[in-house]
């Protein structure tokens, strides 16, 4: 069965320093990955998506970057981090070409930027 | 993008009674999924649904794609249906959230 991993699980980071958060799947070949950003517990916003290595879309302009150096891996980094990055972060995975099928997401990262 | 709208945006509910929550969106899609965001933040899959109806034990959804709409029902709720409840639609290679119902159960 396919599992996905998020660390850490909970961050406090002050700012101006970096960010990598990692998501990892398994049990899975070529999934698209997700990068989604929600505030204050409700909407959330997709910040990146990626159909396959070195291969990544970016939904929101902002002082994030991804990255995907492995077919199940997919990062989430930032050089400098802004108050308002502050958020609960989760990665999902799906399968499809074209048209993805059911998304399954990570139990998340909450990080919080003083 | 395409446009995700849920009512109610709050909605509580004593134990054992029945709700429903709908989904409205504003282009046509490829499919639609319901989740329920537990007190913990996880996300939970509760149907993969590009039309039709399904049914897991209390929780049903049905969705007509031709009318733009899903809907969920939740029969004899439990405290343990409290949380958030998302749906969220698919075009392309992205996915589009709706902002949610939150729901509380009250014993």
């Amino acid at each position: 069965s396919q599992t996905i991993h998020q660390w850490p699980a909970t961050l406090v980071q002050p700012v101006g320093s970096p960010l990598s958060l990692e998501c990892t799947v398994e049990g899975t070949s070529n999934p698209n990955l997700y990068w989604y950003r929600q505030a204050a517990g409700r909407g959330l916003q997709l910040l990146f998506y990626s159909v396959g290595i070195g291969q990544i879309s970016s939904e929101v302009p902002q002082n994030l970057s991804a990255s995907r150096p492995q077919d199940r891996q997919f990062i989430l980094s930032s050089k400098k981090l802004l108050l308002s990055d502050s958020g609960f972060y989760l990665c999902a995975w799906s399968v499809g070409t074209g048209i993805p099928y059911e998304q399954y997401f990570g139990p998340g990262t909450r990080l919080t930027v003083t | 993008g395409i446009q995700v709208e849920q009512s109610p945006p709050d909605l509580i509910l004593q134990e054992g009674a029945n709700s429903t929550l709908r989904c409205n969106f504003s282009d046509s899609v490829n499919n639609l999924q319901w989740f329920h965001q537990n007190p913990w933040g996880q996300l939970i899959n509760l149907f993969y649904i590009p039309s039709g109806t399904k049914q897991n034990g209390r929780l049903s959804a049905t969705t007509v794609a031709t009318e733009r709409y899903s809907l969920l029902y939740i029969s004899s709720s439990q405290t343990t249906d409290s949380g958030v409840y998302f749906c969220a639609v698919n075009t392309g290679n992205q996915f589009y959230f709706g902002t949610g119902t939150s729901l509380t159960v009250i014993p």
